[in-house]
């Protein structure tokens, strides 16, 4: 077990809804990382939260929007989704210095 | 800027003997180095990483890495492979932590 628990496992939904993804990190670790895994793009960089602020952007597209609160768990939103949408999506938690992050088990969307 | 490279989408090796897997890095300041193992439907999880000091680093389940500087690169080792070892293998530089499609590696009994 990782400490970095992904909520909910599994999501099917329909083209042009929107889903919310949470994420809560391990203990005390104030960065929060989310990534896509598809077969054809492998792990794509999405976002980078410290301790509430924005750090760092990846291919993250406009329909897509992320957040971390007060209480460092963060969500994913994803809007207007599409079947091309269909992945794994992981979050990571990493503390300060030199540390390792440490990833949850993720949330497997599924659009139809 | 940090980036790495993995050249080989797959590695194919065969039980008991060694294996490498292949990682060479771009970075300005401080590679700072770290090595990742993804099971099937599993999220991915640490094996060992590259700071400072010696230039084998050693990590979880028999796996090494040796830092090499003048050939930046950064390969991952094991002196033998099992089955269980087959999983896909990430390298990643610590200040992004972005990834890019892994190398898999399958051991065949």
């Amino acid at each position: 077990d990782s400490g970095v628990t992904q909520t909910p496992k599994h999501l099917i939904t329909a083209t042009g809804q929107r889903v919310t993804l949470r994420c809560s990190p391990r203990s005390g670790d104030l960065s929060v990382y989310w990534y896509q895994q598809s077969l054809d793009q492998g792990l794509q960089f999405l976002i980078h939260y410290y301790n509430g602020e924005e750090r760092a952007k990846g291919n993250i597209l406009e329909r897509f929007s992320a957040q971390q609160f007060p209480d460092l768990h963060s969500e994913l939103n994803l809007s207007s989704l599409e079947l091309g949408d269909s992945a794994l999506y992981f979050c990571a938690s990493r503390g300060g210095g030199n540390t390792e992050a440490f990833f949850g088990q993720g949330t497997r969307l599924t659009v139809v | 800027a940090q980036s790495v490279a993995q050249p080989e989408d797959q590695v194919n090796v065969a039980e008991g003997n060694p294996l490498t897997v292949k990682c060479t890095y771009s970075v300005s300041g401080n590679p700072y180095l770290f090595w990742y193992v993804q099971y099937p439907n599993r999220g991915l999880q640490f094996l060992l990483k590259y700071i400072t000091g010696d230039n084998l680093v050693k990590g979880s389940y028999g796996f090494e890495a040796e830092f090499n500087k003048s050939q930046t690169s950064f390969h991952l080792k094991k002196p033998s492979a099992l089955v269980s070892d087959s999983a896909l293998y990430f390298c990643a530089p610590y200040s992004t932590l972005t990834f890019g499609k892994g190398t898999m590696l399958l051991v065949s009994p």
